[in-house]
């Protein structure tokens, strides 16, 4: 079965950085697009991009242009999403959502979510 | 970018109602609209996919309707266990965008 098991929770400073990773299991890492998603206490949901693990392409949000970096290691199945420049503002749960087959976008899989804190 | 504007912000009903949650779009996206559910702690569930689409497992009480910029998600005779918040995302353009959020409580 598809599972997507994410880090753990994590305390920043402000003005650094952070790397949180997905590891996939139960399906072809390489044949699906991985997406994150960003959402903050109390609020919404926030689409921030995704990546194609079979090739490495990308695409952002451009709101996260310069914030999110999405990665993918083949060898571990395994997706990263590094932030930038933390502020409190980037304190959220961030999920990682596996794509859909073919060329719809909707999320059938997630994480169980990285809560992210930003505080000195 | 498509603005997803989601209604009524919140819910309260009682057991055996029929719900109706609304989600209108700023631009046509044909039918690429679904529908999730998320309960406290936990991460959304997608209950309903492009087309009007039932996931596998999804209770038939939970519907959707709708093409281009208006769309109905229902649920029918809601039960205890369908409370939590129901988000709208259109996946026709980048980037993705999800409605705000219909919270529902059950009286």
């Amino acid at each position: 079965q598809v599972q997507l098991q994410q880090s753990g929770a994590e305390l920043v400073k402000p003005g650094s950085s952070v790397k949180i990773s997905c590891k996939a299991s139960g399906y072809t890492f390489t044949s699906y697009d991985m997406h994150w998603i960003k959402q903050q206490p109390g609020n919404g949901l926030e689409w921030i991009g995704w990546i194609y693990p079979g090739n490495g392409n990308t695409k952002y949000n451009q709101k996260f242009n310069g914030k999110a970096t999405l990665t993918a290691d083949k060898s571990s199945s395994t997706a990263y999403m590094q932030l930038s420049s933390l502020t409190s503002e980037d304190s959220a749960v961030y999920f990682c959502a596996r794509g859909a087959p073919g060329y719809e976008d909707w999320f059938a899989y997630w994480g169980q979510g990285t809560l992210v804190t930003v505080s000195s | 970018e498509t603005t997803v504007t989601q209604s009524p912000a919140s819910l309260s009903m009682a057991v055996g109602e029929k719900v109706s949650i609304s989600c209108k779009t700023s631009t046509d996206i044909d039918d690429d609209m679904n529908w999730y559910q998320q309960k406290s702690g936990e991460a959304p569930k997608l209950l309903i996919s492009e087309g009007n689409t039932l996931r596998p497992g999804v209770p038939s009480r939970f519907s959707s309707s709708g093409y281009g910029t208006d769309f109905v998600f229902t649920i029918n005779n809601v039960l205890l266990g369908d409370e939590g918040i129901y988000y709208c995302q259109q996946s026709d353009n980048v980037p993705y965008t999800f409605g705000a959020g219909t919270k529902l409580e059950l009286k």
